[in-house]
């Protein structure tokens, strides 16, 4: 139990186009979703916190014209890069906490990663 | 959310021996989690121990909590070549649900 998938697990493009990448739980209903970048040989970095039905939280520095986020049900998430650059070359994670949790002691479930190349 | 930093940063074995990373955090938690990420690849969840808990075993892992000296080790005992990853902590407190990671422990266990 508790699959989180995501969708495409690697994508191309040229600069200035835009990617959607989707985080899915697969067994599990997210009422929070979480959207990672992690740079190689770098640790995981927060972008933003998706709450189901509401605006996502970005964190300090992330642009969320850029960076959009959808968390329309309680099993999907998507993450759109907008006008892709080769500095937004990276490996996007994404992770979701179960409907049942109610405290903070809940488990984020990852997904395997989407690497992102803007040529 | 706080940020855990793991020591080493880099850590090297033989097949067979135990493997020791340790987590030092900054201030009171509720709970510490421990992941492992393999390249390329998303993280996994490996254990979580609460504040109120001192040791927690699951297979060859053993977490301790000393929440006195704000630390956690993990501990991988009899080492396989597929234990080979980043380990990554992540101390937990407050109502925020959002977890920061430190740069992680590589472990490279060798055959």
């Amino acid at each position: 139990g508790a699959v989180v998938s995501q969708h495409p697990s690697r994508v191309i493009c040229k600069s200035g186009t835009s990617v959607k990448i989707e985080c899915r739980s697969l067994d599990f209903q997210a009422t929070t979703m979480f959207w990672y970048r992690q740079f190689p040989k770098q640790s995981l970095m927060l972008m933003a916190t998706s709450n189901e039905g509401s605006k996502a939280t970005y964190e300090q520095g992330v642009e969320k014209d850029k960076f959009l986020i959808n968390h329309a049900s309680l099993t999907l998430s998507t993450l759109t890069v907008t006008s892709a650059h080769p500095e937004d070359s990276s490996f996007y994670i994404c992770s979701a906490v179960s409907l049942r949790g109610a405290s903070t002691t809940d488990t984020q479930y990852f997904g395997p990663g989407t690497r992102l190349t803007v040529l | 959310s706080q940020q855990g930093e793991e020591d080493p940063q880099a850590l090297s074995i033989q097949e067979g021996e135990n493997a020791t990373m340790n987590c030092s955090y900054k201030t009171s938690i509720n709970n510490l989690q421990w992941y492992r990420q393999n390249s390329g690849r998303g993280l996994v969840h490996l254990i979580l121990i609460r504040s109120n808990e001192r040791e927690k075993h699951s297979g060859r892992l053993r977490v301790t909590l000393d929440t006195s000296k704000k630390s956690s080790s993990l501990l991988i005992t009899a080492s396989r070549a597929a234990d080979t990853a980043s380990y990554f902590c992540a101390p937990g407190s407050g109502s925020a649900r959002q977890l920061t990671f430190g740069s992680g422990t590589q472990l490279t266990v060798l055959p």
